[in-house]
């Protein structure tokens, strides 16, 4: 059983950055892409990027280049999410996921979630 | 990037009746990357469909998914009081790998 731990809610001020972690747990974790989507009040997700540990390959989506960094640790499983110069409209929940089959089977969907973070942005 | 479309935005139903939910992709999605989630009010979405047709483990046969090229439906054969939530597609075959706006399936 696959298990995603995410850090907890996090208050930030305009033009700051933040981090966010996710703890895997139950299975293999470096031959899979875990991925980064995030929700704004009321709105639909927004998949901001993917990193597949093993190869330490990432990539991004072009909204948040420049702005966002996914890196992982696999001596402890985790994966971390760092938004920077942050504005009232970064306000969101922030969720890992893990894909459903690893890299070397192909593009899949998120199968595994985490509980979500809270990320207020507010002066 | 690939903007996906769902409609309706509502769909408004009685338990029991049967529900049609379309994903429109501005370009078509090569090998069915396609997946459909439920989400469900303060929880994070979970999986029922991949490869626009495949049912996620554990997902009931009410649940079905059809279509290819740009053209996708998510159909739930007969609502139960469960199953009213919010809907999203998702394309996964290029990057970014978006989402559509949703579908809202409430109790008539």
């Amino acid at each position: 059983q696959v298990h995603l731990e995410q850090s907890g809610t996090e208050v930030k001020k305009p033009g700051s950055s933040v981090k966010v972690s996710c703890k895997a747990s139950g299975d293999t974790f470096s031959t899979y892409g875990l991925t980064w989507v995030r929700q704004a009040p009321g709105q639909g997700p927004q998949w901001m990027g993917r990193i597949i540990p093993l190869l330490n390959i990432t990539n991004y989506a072009q909204t948040f280049q420049g702005r966002v960094t996914i890196t992982a640790d696999r001596s402890t499983s985790t994966v971390f999410m760092e938004l920077n110069s942050l504005t009232s409209d970064d306000t969101a929940v922030y969720y890992c996921a893990r894909e459903r089959l690893g890299y070397r089977s192909g593009w899949s969907p998120p199968l595994y979630w985490g509980q979500g973070t809270l990320v207020t942005v507010s002066s | 990037e690939i903007v996906l479309t769902q409609s309706p935005g509502t769909l408004s139903l009685s338990p029991g009746e049967r529900a049609t939910l379309s994903c429109r992709a501005s370009q078509s999605i090569s090998t069915s990357y396609l997946a459909w989630f439920q989400q469900k009010p303060g929880q994070a979405p979970r999986l029922l469909i991949h490869g626009a047709s495949s049912r996620a483990t554990g997902i009931p046969d009410r649940f079905s998914g059809s279509g290819s090229g740009t053209d996708f439906t998510l159909t739930i054969s007969r609502l139960e009081p469960d199953d009213f939530a919010v809907y999203y597609c998702q394309q996964y075959g290029i990057s970014p790998r978006t989402f559509g706006q949703g579908t809202k399936v409430e109790i008539k």
